[in-house]
């Protein structure tokens, strides 16, 4: 029963290829969010979404593209893949605004 | 925009002492502190938050105290034990903009 899931865990890639991460959330929360762990640990967001509503685009390049199907799930899809898009995305959910975030267990994208 | 700093960047202790990691925040609108813990693999997970109209706030052995005028907040973990070994986040968000900015991470290693 995870609560915010992604898949996949693991995903290799070459440069110049499209690929997408899935995430699902089952606590009934109504914002999700995409956010980017570089190789340093640090954690920024990119994306969030409030009710399949787009709420926060923090400066992504548009090869990234969100999509939220209904309040449950939030895509990410990329297009053209770079060697500096290789990093852990982590997807997240709260409940209304200044929740706490529950973050699922991540996608490490490896682009070679 | 939000900035927050955190140190230190890495922090070892002995099993039984406590440790505290300090974080500093740059917009005085903000009002909801959270703090994560990131296991090796994991996502992070909340620990422990608090708003800004609380001083401080205890669970167990660990506690976080909120300073608004200097803007820095701390975490104080008391009789550390080897599985409190982990990435620590703190992070602030002003809930108007409903977006969560994360400091750099504090490695704490436990040692038995």
């Amino acid at each position: 029963d995870t609560a915010v899931s992604q898949t996949p865990k693991y995903l290799v890639t070459q440069m110049g290829n499209d690929k997408s991460i899935k995430c699902e959330q089952n606590l009934g929360h109504d914002t999700m969010y995409w956010y980017k762990q570089d190789s340093k640990k640090f954690l920024k967001i990119m994306f969030s979404y409030n009710n399949k509503e787009l709420i926060i685009n923090e400066t992504v390049p548009n090869r990234f593209s969100p999509k939220s199907p209904d309040k449950a799930h939030l895509n990410l899809h990329i297009n053209s893949l770079e060697l500096g898009d290789s990093a852990v995305y982590f997807c997240a959910s709260s409940l209304g605004q200044g929740g706490g975030y529950t973050f699922g267990s991540g996608t490490r994208l490896t682009v070679v | 925009g939000e900035n927050v700093e955190q140190h230190p960047s890495t922090l070892s202790v002995q099993e039984g002492d406590s440790a505290v990691i300090k974080c500093t925040y740059s917009d005085s609108a903000s009002n909801y502190f959270p703090w994560y813990k990131q296991e090796l693999g994991k996502g992070p997970q909340l620990i422990i938050d608090i708003r800004s109209n609380v001083g401080e706030k205890k669970d167990q052995r660990i506690a976080v105290t909120l300073n608004k005028t200097a803007k820095h907040f701390s975490l104080h973990i008391t009789e550390t034990q080897p599985e409190d070994s982990a990435v620590y986040f703190c992070a602030a968000m002003n809930t108007g903009f409903q977006k969560l900015v994360f400091g750099t991470g504090t490695r704490l290693l436990v040692s038995p």
